[in-house]
């Protein structure tokens, strides 16, 4: 069974404190690693999708990575506009059938 | 630029009641999946289905919850009986098409209550 790990679960950063999140997956055959943010109250917004070792894409202060095991979810100088809760997902399968980590609070504050 | 759409927002039900939840897919998707949110768990798969098709219904529970997605109009996940396990945050989500490299794109939810 695809399994999906997110830490910490909670991250709590001063504006403009660099940091990573951290998604460590256990699949069968990964197809696509997508990292999606979630606000209160709000459905999950698409940030990137991975296909492969190796691959890096950048969003403003946004940057992720995909290793074999693992993704990272850097963040550069964060803003108070930055929190939200960050969401892991891989596709082994079907279309866009998604297998979702727990995610991470991110908490920026001035 | 209209999202995907999601109503009722908040559904307060009954035990034993029904609740019928709506979702329209961004404008030219064509495919739908339904995903169910519970406190402190993270996202699980229920159903995924193109116009009048359930293409892959491995996430749903045997009893009680069915899913549709007519020729016209939206798509509509129905749960019978409610229970008060049935309390979560249930998300629609839609694609243009069915390929992985598509991202879904998701409604703000309905958050159903049962008491």
């Amino acid at each position: 069974e695809d399994q999906v790990t997110q830490s910490p679960e909670a991250l709590r950063l001063q504006e403009g404190e660099s940091s990573s999140l951290n998604c460590s997956y256990t699949v069968s055959g990964l197809r696509g690693l997508f990292w999606y943010r979630q606000d209160p109250g709000k459905g999950p917004e698409f940030l990137f999708t991975l296909y492969s070792a190796g691959e890096e894409k950048e969003k403003e202060r946004l940057k992720a990575t995909l290793t074999k095991k693992e993704s990272f979810l850097h963040i550069t100088a964060p803003k108070p506009e930055d929190s939200a809760t960050y969401l892991c997902a891989v596709n082994t399968g079907t279309a866009s059938k998604l297998t979702f980590g727990t995610g991470t609070r991110l908490q920026v504050t001035l | 630029n209209a999202g995907v759409m999601q109503n009722p927002r908040h559904l307060v039900r009954r035990r034993g009641q029904e609740a019928r939840l709506r979702c329209s897919p961004m404008k030219g998707h064509s495919h739908v999946y339904w995903y169910r949110q519970l406190p402190e768990e993270g996202l699980k798969f229920m159903v995924y289905l193109q116009k009048e098709n359930i293409i892959d219904e491995s996430g749903m529970p045997k009893e009680r919850f069915s899913a549709e997605f007519p020729k016209e109009g939206p798509s509509i996940l129905r749960i019978q009986q409610v229970v008060r396990g049935d309390s979560a945050a249930y998300f629609c989500a839609s694609s243009p098409v069915g390929a992985i490299n598509s991202p879904l794109h998701f409604g703000n939810g309905t958050r159903l209550t049962v008491t």
